[in-house]
């Protein structure tokens, strides 16, 4: 069955730190990859989106990800975090073949200690 | 100018009842989404309508029925709750199937 997995349902880092966020999917053609960001008491916002073209994708708020087609994977990363960064992040996964449907990954809590 | 709007935001009833949750969006977007995420905040896509037909329906109890009456509009009605039925409901949009997604603010229904 189409999957996506993150890693890491919980991190905790301090300011300053960076981060890294795991992704991986199962599906086994052609996709599109998509962060989101559920900040406390809010809805889920687009971080970055990866169609196709160069694999290392800049979003907003200094956030990037990087697509490993080989390794099915679509990191999230940001080189020094901050105590608004606190949100829970999620990985999206549509397939171009078969209906479009989404599937999202568990979330990873990200708390950012100030 | 809100671009997905779900109402009501709180809605909590007994288990029996029928609800209903209204979704709007106001991008011109094709395609629209249900979407359930439970206490461990796991989000799980229930329906997809295209241009007002419906394009994926997940393995969702038929007590759960969404309605379309034109493609800016897609509302949840809900027979029968259950306790389980408890959680938040999100409704997006989205410009067509492959692309990204905008999400109403959510509705959180509680079922005593």
């Amino acid at each position: 069955a189409q999957s996506v997995s993150q890693h890491n349902h919980h991190v905790i880092l301090s300011e300053a730190a960076s981060l890294e966020l795991g992704c991986n999917y199962s599906y086994g053609g052609t996709v599109n990859l998509f962060w989101y960001v559920q900040y406390p008491g809010q809805h889920l916002q687009l971080l970055l989106k990866y169609f196709s073209g160069d694999p290392l994708v800049k979003g907003i708020k200094g956030f990037e990800a990087e697509f490993i087609k080989s390794k099915f994977s679509f990191n999230l990363r940001k080189p020094s975090v901050q105590w608004s960064d606190t949100a829970e992040y999620f990985c999206a996964v549509i397939s171009l073949t078969g209906g479009f449907k989404t599937i999202f990954g568990a979330g990873t809590r990200l708390f950012v200690k100030a | 100018d809100t671009a997905v709007s779900q109402t009501p935001k709180y809605l909590v009833t007994q288990m029996g009842n029928d609800k209903s949750i209204k979704c709007e969006q106001n991008l011109g977007h094709d395609t629209m989404y249900w979407y359930k995420q439970d206490s461990k905040k796991f989000l799980k896509i229930m329906f997809s309508y295209n241009n007002k037909e419906l394009i994926i329906n997940e393995t969702v109890p038929n007590r759960f029925s969404p309605k379309s009456p034109d493609k800016a509009h897609l509302n949840l009605h809900i027979n029968s709750l259950e306790l389980g039925d408890s959680a938040v409901y999100f409704c997006a949009s989205s410009q067509d199937g492959p692309g990204e997604q905008y999400f109403g603010p959510g509705t959180r229904l509680t079922v005593t």
